[in-house]
């Protein structure tokens, strides 16, 4: 079975600092890996996918790198804005049946 | 695009009752999933659907609950009776293929069961 860690589980960062937030999973046999954002009482909102080929991958100021076979992604947030604060998921999906396992998720606060 | 669509947004409802939650994907995905949320568990994916065909309902908790596809833009999630344990946020999300693509969350029906 699937099980998924995230760490920190909670961060605190004045705005402007660049920050990793980190994934580990436990069966590398994946397909892919979403990193998910979730705002307050809202659902959540993907932000990057990886295909298992692949060893990152890049929106705006987000980089998400991919180590598949020692089980670990990253998020890398760059230049934080307070408007990034929410709690980010990673999902890596086993393929089967296109299960998505989630992580209990790092809650990000940036302050001004 | 409106997006994935959930209503109702908000449900109460007593021990007992039968709850119906109501899906609608974006349109052209033929992939949809139903997730709960809760504090103790996380984010758990309840069943999956591929071209309105139950593909993986692993994570259906008991018989009291549910699930529905009759067409390409609709799918009901139901839970009957309900108990005050079902109290969670039931996502539904949806996308392309088979399943292995962005998958889009709609904003969740926040259920309490008294």
């Amino acid at each position: 079975k699937q099980e998924v860690t995230q760490i920190p589980a909670a961060l605190s960062v004045p705005e402007g600092e660049n920050l990793v937030l980190n994934c580990s999973f436990t069966d590398s046999a994946i397909y892919n890996l979403q990193w998910f954002r979730q705002d307050p009482g809202k659902g959540l909102t993907s932000l990057l996918l990886i295909q298992s080929s692949q060893r990152e991958q890049t929106s705006g100021r987000l980089n998400a790198s991919l180590d598949k076979s020692s089980g670990r992604s990253t998020l890398y947030i760059a230049a934080s804005q307070p408007g990034d604060s929410a709690t980010y998921l990673c999902a890596p999906d086993t393929g089967t049946a296109s299960k998505l396992t989630f992580g209990t998720g790092t809650r990000l606060q940036v302050t001004l | 695009d409106a997006g994935v669509i959930q209503s109702p947004r908000h449900e109460v409802t007593e021990m007992g009752q039968e709850v119906t939650l109501r899906c609608k994907p974006i349109s052209g995905h033929n992939s949809l999933f139903w997730y709960r949320q809760t504090m103790m568990r996380g984010l758990e994916l309840l069943i999956y659907f591929n071209n309105n065909v139950p593909i993986d309902d692993s994570g259906m908790p008991e018989d009291r609950f549910s699930a529905k596809m009759p067409n390409a833009s609709f799918s009901t999630l139901k839970i009957q009776p309900s108990e005050p344990r079902d109290s969670a946020v039931y996502f539904c999300a949806s996308s392309f293929g088979q399943g292995q693509e962005t998958q889009y969350f709609g904003p969740g029906t926040r259920l309490l069961v008294l």
